[in-house]
């Protein structure tokens, strides 16, 4: 079975602070590990990706994420927060069978000028 | 140039009407997507085609139809429409199953 699961439903930092946005997943495979971004009415787009190659995987606009098997975990991360950074961040599990795509609840994060 | 188009971009409608939202991608992508998104933002996947046939069907009432003409369309017609689906509907593509996915910009429905 898989599943992930986004532990904030929101997180409020300051500008310029550090950014933690946490995802735990399961999966009975090796997956495919994902961080989406959606600014206000927008679609999504692509922040990066884990496909079990380096385990710390660098994206767009300074954010990282960590692939922690021992964990199950794959946070995304950012040292200093930007205003342009509020959005809506969805964590992404992709398994070896084409029927499971599965979406966290997503984490809204606010940043306090 | 627009990797991944969906019209309308807003759709508003009664309850019982029949609607269609087209999505077209320029990517030479071989997989597309339908995803529903709610008022919490909660995204569930609808459907899912590769190379025109259909590999993921989750459970959505069969008044949702999708219909992919070609690799590089793929429509979702709905019958009956009903006040819960109101909601988000994303069109998506990639090259693979497991890969990146383009995502359009959405189609804003609001059934009165």
């Amino acid at each position: 079975a898989q599943s992930v699961t986004q532990l904030d439903s929101h997180v409020s930092v300051s500008e310029g602070t550090p950014v933690l946005l946490r995802c735990n997943y399961s999966s009975s495979y090796s997956p495919s590990l994902f961080w989406y971004v959606q600014h206000p009415n927008k679609g999504l787009q692509l922040l990066l990706k884990y496909t079990s190659a380096a385990t710390l995987v660098k994206g767009i606009n300074g954010f990282e994420a960590e692939f922690k098997k021992s964990e199950t975990s794959f946070h995304l991360t950012k040292p200093s927060a930007h205003m342009s950074d509020a959005a809506e961040y969805f964590c992404v599990v992709s398994g070896v069978s084409a029927s499971k795509i599965i979406f966290g609840s997503g984490t809204r994060l606010s940043i306090r000028p | 140039d627009t990797a991944v188009s969906q019209t309308p971009k807003y759709l508003v409608t009664q309850m019982g009407n029949d609607k269609s939202i087209k999505c077209e991608q320029n990517l030479g992508h071989d997989t597309m997507y339908w995803y529903k998104q709610d008022s919490k933002k909660f995204l569930k996947i609808m459907f899912s085609y590769n190379n025109k046939e259909l590999i993921i069907n989750e459970t959505v009432p069969n008044r949702f139809s999708p219909k992919s003409p070609d690799k590089a369309h793929l429509n979702l017609h709905i019958n009956s429409l009903e006040l819960g689906d109101s909601a988000v509907y994303f069109c998506a593509s990639s090259q693979g199953r497991q890969e990146t996915q383009y995502f359009g910009p959405g189609t804003r429905l609001l059934v009165l």
